[in-house]
Parts: structure tokens; sequence; C-alpha cells
């Protein structure tokens, strides 16, 4: 298994610029979330979700989509981006009966 | 909303002391609380986890306490080595609503040799 997936591994936006970044688990589990973190904040939830199809809104949710088509695939979209939105961006997946999260390596992404 | 408070932000012990960790939770159905170690431009890794029905748990050097009256629960690092210097998450898995996973804000520990 490769677990989970982040691509890329380090981004540089400029404002107002768009960009996907992908995760992908290939575990079958059920939930998958986004978390940023930032210098002093921890690990802040963006979105989650239960299952396919389900998503709903974490901690931190504004300027950010994500879907949910497959069990797989958990993307996060910027639709704009902003400077507040530079941060290391951790996707993380885990199994409804086990609870343990498994973590991907991580996106660095930069807003100019 | 939910909330997981961990204190201190930073913890310097000398190699060989003990370290001690504490997290408190907003949601009292939160039902399972992991706790990760994270070293620098690495991501978290889980190092020991607890379910709600269990109060205390060990392994090794690491041990994690939970009391569900008080919703606290804490990290325990016997016997310390520089190896141990990270920066440490604790996290609860609240079941309110649907269930997700909300974390501390994160404690350095420096293991001075």
């Amino acid at each position: 298994n490769a677990g989970v997936t982040q691509t890329p591994k380090f981004q540089v936006l400029k404002t107002g610029q768009s960009m996907t970044l992908q995760c992908a688990q290939d575990m079958n589990h059920e939930y998958m979330s986004w978390y940023r973190q930032d210098p002093g904040m921890g690990l802040r939830l963006i979105h989650y979700s239960v299952g396919a199809g389900i998503t709903d809104q974490g901690e931190v949710p504004n300027g950010y989509n994500v879907s949910r088509s497959t069990t797989e695939d958990f993307p996060l979209r910027l639709l704009s981006a902003a400077p507040s939105q530079t941060s290391v961006y951790f996707c993380a997946s885990s199994r409804d009966n086990s609870y343990e999260q498994y973590f991907g390596p991580g996106t660095r992404l930069t807003v100019t | 909303g939910e909330n997981v408070e961990q204190h201190p932000s930073t913890l310097s012990v000398q190699e060989g002391d003990s370290a001690v960790i504490k997290c408190t939770y907003s949601d009292s159905a939160s039902n399972y609380f992991p706790w990760y170690k994270q070293e620098l431009g690495k991501r978290p890794q889980l190092i020991i986890d607890i379910r709600s029905n269990v109060g205390e748990k060990k392994d090794q050097r690491i041990a994690v306490t939970l009391n569900k009256t008080a919703k606290h629960f804490s990290l325990h690092i016997t016997e310390t080595q520089p190896e141990d210097s990270a920066v440490y998450f604790c996290a609860a898995r609240t079941t309110s609503g649907t269930y997700k996973y909300i974390f501390g804000t994160g404690t350095r520990l420096k293991v001075l040799a």
C-alpha cells in the first residue's frame, strides 16, 4: 500500500490564482480530512468527509472547497488564493472502526 | 464548537527526566484520544492512543492517562532521550454530529543532553 499520498509537495501561487491540492489513499478508508498547519496554531481542520458523497466543514473552511466522488480521493480546492492561505497542508484518513488517522506527507503552499 | 487545549506550549527537560503534556477537551461525547509526534519537516506520526473506555495505556517509555470526568488526558514520557525532542500534538475524536478529529496547538519538547 502507498498509504496516503499528496501532490504537489511544494507550490507557489500568486494572489487570486486557483489550484487543487490532491489527496489519495489506497486503504479503503471511509474518513478523510484536510488540515492546515501554521506555526503555533497546531493542526486546524479545514474540511472532512465520512464517506463518498459526504463532506462537512471543519474549524477553518473559508476559502476552500472539497468534494468526495470516490472513496480514494479527496481534493482540496483554493478558488482564489490569498496570502493568509500560505501554510502546510496535510491530508489524513482513517477507518471507521479503528479510528487511527494516517497522514500524508504534506503540501507546502506559498501565496505571494 | 469543539475545542482541545494543550499545555505547555514548550517544555525543556534534562535527558533521563520525565516529561508530561496535558490536554483538555470540550466535547464530553469524545471517544478517542491520540497523541502524535512531529519532527521538523515531517508528517505527524501516531505514538500512542487511548479510547474512552480505558483509563490508562502504556507502551514502553510512553503512557497516556484519561480522566473522563474532568475531560483531561495526559502524555507521560519517562527516561527522556535526545531523540524524543519534537513537537507533540494531542487530539480528540468528537462525535457530536458526524465525527471529526480536533487537535491541540502542540508542545515543543526539548530534551537537553
